[in-house]
């Protein structure tokens, strides 16, 4: 069963303009969440995160919002450029168990064209 | 330069034949972990480690087999009983005191079985 869903398997955006991706979970015990962005034949790299005590955090164009009630969550990109061009994984870990131990999405292929 | 690296980064199998993935990590990680990427899906968790000498299985350990001799090094056996093992494989690892669920991964191992 797929604890956290990415319901949108691609999306294409023009550059310069804003890039939302969407992601839901069904575990009220996840605590912490990531997002990581990944290449063709590479390992994702981890790109940005947030904690269930906070709404929102940022980093340069990246930011999260996380809406608990909703169990959702999104990761806004602004502006947009075609080197962020790639498959974004949204993931989950909930307080209780393993670190490291990660429940991801299926990924959303984001494409972003001149 | 620190990070992870796994070989082969291509394989071929014969069904029937086991095939042993590489993974090494000079981050001076503790935790190591196999995922596991299917077209489409999510990664699974095979397998982690969090000190030498001890490992847990993950969601789908089913046909995988794994050792952990040296802090530096977890490598994963993909065994014939495997059913279905053509897909991308990743290794991951944290540090531990860092606190933080964040893992870092190698650049993936993909498995073909002909």
């Amino acid at each position: 069963d797929q604890q956290v869903k990415q319901n949108s398997p691609s999306l294409s955006v023009q550059e310069g303009r804003i890039s939302i991706l969407n992601c839901d979970y069904t575990n009220s015990m996840f605590d912490y969440f990531l997002w990581y962005k990944k290449y063709p034949a590479e390992g994702p790299t981890f790109l940005i995160s947030i904690s269930s005590i906070k709404d929102k955090n940022e980093d340069g164009r990246f930011t999260v919002f996380l809406n608990k009630s909703a169990k959702h969550l999104s990761l806004h990109i602004v502006p947009s450029q075609p080197g962020d061009s790639a498959v974004y994984f949204c993931a989950a870990s909930d307080r209780g168990s393993t670190l490291g131990r990660l429940y991801f999405g299926r990924g959303t292929q984001l494409t972003v064209w001149p | 330069d620190g990070g992870i690296t796994q070989s082969p980064k291509y394989l071929f199998r014969k069904e029937g034949q086991n095939v042993t993935l590489s993974c090494e990590q000079n981050l001076n990680h503790d935790a190591m972990y196999w995922y596991r990427q299917d077209p489409g899906q999510g990664l699974r968790l095979i397998y982690y480690s969090q000190i030498v000498n001890d490992f847990q299985k993950g969601d789908i350990a089913e046909g995988y087999s794994v050792s952990r001799e040296k802090k530096e090094s977890f490598p994963l056996t993909v065994t014939s009983a495997q059913k279905n093992p053509t897909a991308f494989y990743l290794c991951a690892s944290i540090l531990v005191s860092s606190g933080a669920n964040v893992l870092t991964f190698g650049a993936g191992s993909r498995l073909t079985v002909l």
